[in-house]
């Protein structure tokens, strides 16, 4: 059963519009959050994190939240760029080494 | 500095062949890690490396073995290869003081015919 769940296979947004992806998990023990982002025939580059111990973060157009109670955490990507265009992995960290993967979202800004 | 790199890039392989996928990395990382990535499933972690010579399973850890004889190198082995195999799987890694951002390498295709 997988225990990080990403319910949106896909989202298409305009372009200078806000993009939230979405993420779900189950294990309370979870100690860090982070999203990827993968292009076609490339490996996934690290985007952003957050601890479990914050709500928050940000990191120019890329906003993290992250709600404990309900075990859910969002991308926010604003102003949304057609370069943004790509499968977007959140992860969950568990006991400092192993790291749990959702089965991606894949984004598509339009020009 | 080339990051993390993995070598072959492609394979196909026939129903019973054995073969190793090498990953090697130059950042002095001490966690490697190997997944596989499956349509509709995301990445899966197949084994982990905390240190040179420790290795330890992950979630789908069966049909795969893996050595970590060099710091530097994480050596993915499938003794006897099925379709369920069929794959891409990617190699990471990251330091032990953060164990937060995993740099990734390109990914190897894996056919099990």
């Amino acid at each position: 059963d997988q225990q990080v769940k990403q319910n949106s296979p896909s989202l298409s947004v305009q372009e200078g519009r806000i993009s939230i992806l979405n993420c779900d998990y189950t294990n309370s023990m979870f100690d860090y959050f982070l999203w990827y982002k993968k292009y076609p025939a490339e490996g996934p580059t690290f985007l952003i994190s957050i601890s479990s111990i914050k709500d928050k973060n940000e990191d120019g157009r890329f906003t993290v939240f992250l709600n404990k109670s309900a075990k859910h955490l969002s991308l926010h990507i604003v102003p949304s760029q057609p370069g943004d265009s790509a499968v977007y992995f959140c992860a969950a960290r568990y006991n400092f080494n192993k790291f749990y993967f959702g089965s991606g979202t894949k984004l598509n800004v339009k020009p | 500095n080339a990051g993390v790199t993995q070598t072959p890039k492609f394979r196909v392989l026939k129903t019973g062949q054995s073969m190793t996928l090498l990953c090697a990395q130059d950042m002095n990382h001490e966690y490697m890690y190997w997944y596989r990535q499956d349509p509709g499933m995301g990445l899966r972690l197949i084994h982990y490396s905390v240190g040179e010579g420790t290795t330890a399973k992950g979630e789908v850890p069966d049909g795969y073995n893996v050595s970590r004889l060099k710091k530097q190198n994480f050596l993915l082995g499938l003794e006897s290869a099925a379709p369920s195999q069929t794959s891409v799987y990617f190699c990471a890694s990251t330091f032990l003081a953060s164990g937060n951002e995993q740099f990734f390498g390109p990914g190897t295709r894996l056919t099990v015919l």
